[in-house]
């Protein structure tokens, strides 16, 4: 069946570092992609998308590219700040309408000053 | 405009007790899904109502799960006879007309469920 791999945190940086995490997936047909972000304390939000191959979806500095060729939609930010602080999880939504999101089992992200 | 909201935010029952959780979608949004969030854990899909359609009940991990909506608005999520297992955050998520793969669905900020 589909399913997401994500790289385990926790993840630790500085400020002003270069972030990657890594989003590895499987999945029939061609699904949507999505990176979902969790601060602390508070929901589940979209944080950005792609629904086709090379698409880029960014958003609040952070960038992601649908690679089909790698199964890929790795999360990258040229300079983090202290407030992306964060839990961050990698989705993909699968072919067919109203299709449930299949998630990754996500990583922490703690940026110290 | 409001987002989805759920309650209670927090539960705490007794093993063996029933609970009921509660979620108000985005108004105009006609599908609505239930995730379980296990400590460390990415979401489990639970079940997905559509409109009218019969809801798809393939995630629910025992009989001792089941949901109901009324129309395209409220939802519960009831669960019976609690284990300590079913200890989670169970979240809510709205979409506004699923009619492809490309429809954002917008989460509720969830209810964590403890079982004792």
């Amino acid at each position: 069946g589909d399913s997401v791999t994500q790289m385990e945190g926790p993840v630790t940086l500085s400020e002003e570092a270069f972030l990657t995490i890594n989003c590895t997936y499987t999945a029939t047909g061609y699904p949507s992609l999505f990176w979902y972000v969790q601060y602390p304390g508070e929901g589940l939000q979209l944080l950005l998308k792609a629904t086709k191959a090379d698409d880029k979806g960014s958003n609040k500095g952070f960038e992601a590219t649908y690679r089909k060729e790698t199964t890929s939609f790795h999360l990258e930010k040229g300079s983090v700040q202290v407030s992306d602080s964060a839990v961050y999880f990698c989705a993909l939504s699968g072919s067919q309408a109203g299709t449930a999101l299949i998630f990754g089992k996500g990583t922490t992200l703690s940026v110290s000053s | 405009g409001a987002g989805v909201s759920q309650s209670p935010s927090n539960k705490v029952t007794e093993k063996g007790k029933d609970v009921e959780l509660r979620c108000d979608p985005i108004s105009g949004h006609t599908a609505l899904y239930w995730y379980r969030q296990r400590l460390g854990q990415g979401l489990e899909f639970l079940i997905y109502f559509q409109g009218n359609s019969a809801p798809d009940k393939s995630g629910l991990p025992s009989d001792r799960f089941s949901a109901e909506r009324t129309g395209e608005s409220v939802s519960t999520l009831t669960i019976q006879r609690t284990q300590q297992e079913d200890s989670a955050v169970y979240l809510c998520a709205s979409s506004p007309n699923p009619s492809g793969t490309k429809d954002t669905q917008y989460f509720g900020p969830g209810t964590r469920l403890t079982v004792l």
